[in-house]
């Protein structure tokens, strides 16, 4: 079982490009949710999916898109990346029973 | 005032000391509660659900105390590989979906 798996692992942007980072999991479950980290600040939601065919904001969703194109896969847009985009974006999903989430390995992201 | 709030530390304990963490919440809604392990540069990883009458997983002890709104977490006799940061996460109910919320996470460093 991959379980959450993300592309890119690491990306470097110049500010105004835009790109899709992509997640999918193979876990079966019905929610699925896109945080950033950076340091001191912890975890914060920027969009989330409660079933396939919903989207949400998080705390956080000013400069970013998401689909959530199947049960399995949901997608980060950056429409046009900004120096204040740099960090590393996490995917996640979660079973809606236990709301136990699993995380992806991340990617690292770069805006210069 | 940020809804999940934790002490960043870091903790800096001997093998073998007994540590404790809490982690308060402001949404007396709130529903759900977890910890997570998070090691540098790696994503976060599930350590325990936190119930209403406290559980243990074998050195870990995590409790809730809805009165109060805090959740904590005890590690007995800790050891060198418990050093990483643990995160507390707390789910909230809005508009029937159910929006997890992470703290900033306390740092532990277990030294020989």
């Amino acid at each position: 079982n991959a379980g959450v798996t993300q592309t890119p692992k690491f990306q470097v942007l110049k500010t105004g490009q835009s790109m899709t980072l992509q997640c999918a999991q193979d876990m079966n479950h019905n929610s699925m949710y896109w945080y950033r980290q950076d340091p001191g600040m912890g975890l914060r939601l920027i969009y989330y999916s409660a079933s396939e065919g919903t989207t949400d904001k998080g705390e956080v969703p000013n400069g970013y898109n998401v689909s959530r194109l199947n049960k399995r896969e949901f997608s980060l847009r950056l429409e046009s990346a900004a120096p204040s985009q740099t960090s590393v974006y996490f995917c996640a999903s979660s079973d809606r029973q236990t709301y136990e989430q699993y995380f992806g390995p991340g990617t690292r992201l770069t805006v210069t | 005032r940020k809804e999940v709030e934790q002490d960043p530390g870091p903790f800096n304990v001997p093998e073998g000391a007994t540590v404790a963490f809490n982690c308060t919440y402001s949404n007396s809604a709130s529903q759900s509660f977890f910890w997570y392990r998070q090691d540098c540069r790696k994503e976060p990883k599930l350590l325990m659900s936190v119930y209403s009458s406290g559980n243990e997983d074998g050195r870990f002890t995590a409790q809730l105390n809805r009165a109060s709104q805090y959740i904590s977490l005890l590690i007995r006799d800790s050891k060198l590989s418990d050093s990483a940061t643990y995160l507390c996460v707390v789910i909230t109910t809005s508009g029937g979906s159910y929006i997890p919320t992470f703290g900033r996470g306390t740092s532990l460093i277990v030294h020989p």
